[in-house]
C-alpha cells in the first residue's frame, strides 16, 4: 500500500499570500485530517474531512479552509498568510471509523516570510 | 479541556536503562489508545496501541501499560537506544467516536 503523499514538502510564501497544500491519503481511506505543528508545540488539529465532508473542525481562524474529493485527496489552503503560520502542517489518512489509527504523511513545511 | 495529558514535556534517560512515557486521560469513555513517535521534519509514525479489554501490550522491545481505574497509560521502552531520541505522543478514542484525542507529546533524549 502506498502510504500517505503531502505535496509539496517546503513552501516559502509572503505575508499577505495564500496556500494549498495537498495530501493523498492512503487508497481506501475515507478520512483525511490536517494538523499544524509549530516549534515546541504538540499536534494542533484544524479539521477532518470524511467522505466530502468537514467532519470535525478544531480552533483555528476562517483563513484556513480545506476540502476533500471524491477520489478522498484532500487539499488545506490558507489564505492571507501571517509570519505565525510558519510551520509543519501534517496530513492523517484512516478509515474514518472507531477504533482505528492515523497514518500521516511526512508533512508540508511552510515558511512565511 | 486536555483530555489527554503528557505532563512531562522532556525525559533524558541513559542509553541501556528503561525509557519510562506517561499518559493520563480524563474521558472514561475512551478505549482505545496508542502512542505515536516523531522525528523533527517529520510525520508521526505509529507505534504501539492497546484497547481497554488489555492491561498490557508488548511489541519487542516497546510495552504499554494501562490503568483503567488510575486513567493512566504508560509506555515502557527496554533496552533505551539512541535512535529512540525523539517526542513522543499518546492518543485515545472512544469506540463511539472516531476521533483520536491527542497529547501535547513527551521529548525523549537518551544520552549515551
Amino acid at each position: 500500500k502506498a502510504g500517505v503523499t503531502q505535496t509539496p514538502r517546503y513552501l516559502i510564501k509572503t505575508r499577505g499570500q495564500q496556500v494549498t497544500l495537498s495530501c493523498s491519503p492512503i487508497s481506501g481511506h475515507r478520512s483525511v485530517s490536517w494538523y499544524q505543528q509549530t516549534p515546541g508545540q504538540g499536534l494542533q488539529f484544524l479539521f477532518e474531512y470524511f467522505s466530502e465532508t468537514q467532519r470535525n473542525k478544531g480552533n483555528f481562524p476562517g483563513r484556513f479552509s480545506g476540502r476533500q474529493f471524491s477520489n478522498s485527496r484532500s487539499e488545506m489552503n490558507v489564505s492571507t498568510l501571517e509570519l505565525g503560520d510558519s510551520a509543519l502542517y501534517l496530513c492523517a489518512s484512516s478509515p474514518g471509523v472507531a477504533g482505528h489509527g492515523y497514518t500521516f504523511g511526512s508533512g508540508t513545511r511552510l515558511t512565511v516570510v | 479541556d486536555q483530555q489527554v495529558k503528557q505532563n512531562s514535556p522532556s525525559l533524558s534517560v541513559q542509553e541501556g536503562r528503561i525509557s519510562i512515557l506517561n499518559c493520563d486521560y480524563t474521558n472514561s469513555m475512551f478505549d482505545y489508545f496508542l502512542w505515536y513517535k516523531k522525528y523533527p521534519a517529520e510525520g508521526p509514525t505509529f507505534l504501539i496501541s492497546i484497547s481497554s479489554i488489555k492491561d498490557k501490550n508488548e511489541d519487542g522491545r516497546f510495552t504499554v501499560f494501562l490503568n483503567k481505574s488510575a486513567k493512566h497509560l504508560s509506555l515502557h521502552i527496554v533496552p533505551s537506544q539512541p535512535g529512540d531520541s525523539a517526542v513522543y505522543f499518546c492518543a485515545a478514542s472512544a469506540r463511539s467516536n472516531y476521533q483520536l484525542i491527542w497529547g501535547a507529546g513527551t521529548k525523549l533524549i537518551i544520552k549515551p
